[in-house]
């Protein structure tokens, strides 16, 4: 039973340029959230798929954009790369968002180091 | 912005005893997650604790809430050098979708 997969594991951009990192969810999850981590910092919340649909969305700008698929995968995209959008971008599986599922603890994939020249 | 607070930011102790991290938080949630993340890794989700539940084990760890004064601490009881690794806390925010806000980590270096 695969984890949650990020492709790639590493990238390298320069300023200006845009950049799609892609996720796969862990088998029987249909919920998916984006977040980025700065070095010693904590994850910070992008925002959360769920039925296709963005449902939750942190403080980021327009640039950050996404997209779920119908086998639950996601993208998200990053245009305009700045120096500061480098980071580790992770990417979180869960079952359900809402209601009476709410509250399933998310797996995490490994990551995609982005880093910005 | 971090809804959590850890404390201490970083922490390290003999393999063997015992280690404490606390939690605090500004808004009502739903429930509170703890995460391990190892150097360069992905999140490992430890234990989740709900707003209506005080405290909560699972093996080694030790959660407890304090809705009241918006606080949490994670207890490892007989550490292992394996457990070196950043720890977080994950508030989810009453109301609407869920959504999972990470705290600052701390740090634990578990020497041998």
């Amino acid at each position: 039973d695969a984890g949650v997969t990020q492709s790639p594991t590493h990238l390298i951009k320069t300023r200006g340029q845009q950049v799609t990192l892609r996720c796969s969810p862990k088998s029987g999850h249909d919920t998916v959230s984006w977040y980025q981590q700065a070095l010693g910092q904590g994850p910070q919340f992008i925002f959360q798929y769920y039925e296709e649909e963005e449902r939750q969305r942190g403080n980021f700008p327009d640039r950050f954009s996404g997209h779920q698929f119908p086998n639950y995968s996601s993208e998200l995209n990053v245009n305009a790369l700045l120096l500061g959008d480098s980071a580790l971008y992770l990417c979180a599986s869960s079952r359900g968002t809402g209601g009476a599922r709410r509250g399933q603890p998310q797996h995490f994939g490994d990551g995609t180091r982005l880093s910005i020249l | 912005s971090q809804q959590g607070e850890e404390d201490p930011q970083a922490l390290s102790i003999q393999e063997g005893e015992n280690a404490t991290m606390n939690c605090s938080y500004k808004t009502s949630i739903n429930n509170l997650q703890w995460y391990r993340q190892n150097s360069g890794r992905g999140l490992v989700h430890l234990i989740l604790i709900r707003s209506n539940e005080r405290e909560k084990h699972s093996g080694r760890l030790r959660v407890t809430l304090d809705t009241s004064k918006k606080s949490s601490s994670l207890l490892i009881t007989a550490s292992r050098a394996a457990d070196t690794a950043s720890y977080f806390c994950a508030t989810d925010a009453s109301g609407g979708y869920q959504k999972v806000t990470f705290g600052t980590g701390t740090k634990l270096q578990v020497i041998p």
